[in-house]
């Protein structure tokens, strides 16, 4: 069985550009949550959905991210313009439907480097 | 109240010795208490966890201790080994709680010498 697949699994781009995460959940898991992680922040939660639907944003740092989960097989994180404090690894995870079903499994992250 | 405090950042030990990770918490509504390991290069994956109805769960050579009363639950890594270096987080959550999310650590680097 595959686990929790991102793309691309290392990015460099330049202040200003549009930078776009994807991620593919394990099949039949309903929760997906977007992570970053950064030495100094350690692992912050984003932003999860349930069934494909935005439940909690309160992490997204501010206005230059957006989230989607068009179908239960994907979700993008948008960073629109990024900028170098946004350097971080980003790691997508899901997990099984329940409240008692409460391992998340991760992705093996994006490294995002903005120059 | 959300916050998970950890500590040490990191450790040293030696092939076989114990490594034990702190962790204490402020909000009484947690009751579900993971353990992720991470490897470089990976992402975290479960290793343990524990429901405070037990002040200790053991798995092989891991092993977590909870004290309710203190709000505090702690990894203990006996016979500690080479492989065993990696980034460990602990992290809580209500576990009724919509969409279960996971307060974390701020994580410790374990390197085992052999």
């Amino acid at each position: 069985d595959a686990g929790v697949i991102q793309s691309p699994r290392h990015e460099v781009t330049e202040m200003g550009q549009e930078v776009t995460l994807r991620c593919k959940p394990i099949s039949g898991h309903d929760y997906l949550f977007w992570y970053r992680q950064t030495m100094m922040r350690g692992l912050e939660l984003l932003i999860y959905f349930n069934n494909n639907v935005p439940i909690d944003d309160s992490g997204m740092p501010e206005d230059r991210f957006s989230a989607k989960m068009p179908n239960a097989s994907f979700s993008t994180l948008k960073i629109q313009p990024s900028e170098p404090r946004d350097s971080a690894v980003y790691f997508c995870a899901s997990r099984l439907p329940g409240p008692l079903r409460n391992e998340q499994f991760f992705g093996p992250g994006t490294r995002l480097t903005v120059l | 109240q959300q916050q998970v405090k950890q500590s040490p950042q990191s450790l040293i030990v030696q092939k076989g010795g114990i490594s034990i990770i702190n962790c204490a918490y402020e909000n009484t509504a947690f009751d579900y208490f993971p353990w992720y390991q991470q490897f470089p290069g990976k992402g975290p994956a479960l290793l343990i966890a524990i429901r405070p109805d037990v002040s200790e769960k053991k798995e092989g050579r891991f092993t977590i201790s909870f004290n309710k009363s203190a709000k505090q639950f702690s990894l203990h890594i006996m016979d500690s080994q080479p492989g065993d270096s990696a980034t460990y987080f602990c992290a809580a959550t209500p576990i009724k709680a919509a969409g279960n999310k996971l307060t974390f650590g701020g994580g410790t680097r374990v390197l085992v010498k052999p």
